[in-house]
């Protein structure tokens, strides 16, 4: 079956700008999470939902970056009032329950450049 | 906190040879531990994980990695490198919530 998708892959703004992306999970998974991987690092835990429900979003930075995945499915991370420090690669990843032990599955990712 | 060590952030080998990746967690409650496999421009994707049963995991590609919980590691191994297995690896940890840490990488290199 399809994977994670994620769209759109690559994203370049202008500082200021709001941006929208998004993650299409594999289908009937139940959690979801989002990752921010900057260059030569390994991700890193933004947020992520089970279901509809965002259960822990410690790891976004601030407040100009919030997620939402309304009806269980598709999520959307988005940053509003972009700053050059935000370019980075935008990772999504879902797994088939919320069990700590199950494998997460991993989209390609969008790299984000605020110019 | 938990977090997680991967000791080399370039690690280059001649094909045939040991892989040996290192990775060593913080924490005195053995966490369940990943391995993942980034090829450019794809997603990550899972090698292995340990998750309390055996300490000896064996995964795709002919990977294997041993939890040792008196070193605090969780080390990679493959016993012939091929040029395939060019790739950056990343180690993580996970306990019982879903606050995943990785390592920042170990880039691996195959020499023909």
């Amino acid at each position: 079956g399809a994977g994670v998708s994620q769209s759109p892959r690559y994203k370049v703004t202008k500082r200021g700008q709001d941006v929208a992306l998004r993650c299409d999970p594999i289908s009937g998974h139940v959690s979801l999470y989002w990752y921010r991987q900057a260059l030569g690092q390994g991700p890193e835990f933004l947020t992520y939902f089970n279901y509809e429900a965002q259960q822990d979003k410690s790891g976004l930075p601030n407040d100009r970056f919030s997620a939402e995945r309304p009806e269980g499915s598709i999520s959307t991370l988005t940053i509003q009032r972009t700053e050059q420090r935000d370019s980075a690669m935008y990772r999504c990843a879902s797994s088939p329950t919320s069990v700590s032990t199950d494998t997460q599955y991993f989209g390609p990712g969008t790299r984000l450049t605020v110019l | 906190a938990q977090s997680v060590t991967q000791l080399g952030s370039h690690v280059s080998v001649s094909e045939g040879a040991l892989v040996l990746l290192r990775c060593n967690y913080s924490s005195s409650v053995p966490p369940y531990l990943f391995w993942y496999v980034q090829y450019p421009n794809q997603g990550l994707q899972l090698l292995l994980k340990y998750t309390s049963a055996a300490t000896l995991v064996k995964g795709i590609n002919g990977f294997e990695a041993e939890f040792k919980k008196s070193e605090t590691s969780f080390h990679l191994t493959k016993p012939s490198a091929h040029m395939s297995d060019a790739a950056e690896y990343f180690c993580a940890v996970r306990y019982n919530n879903n606050d995943m840490r990785f390592g920042a990488g170990t880039r691996l290199t195959v020499k023909p």
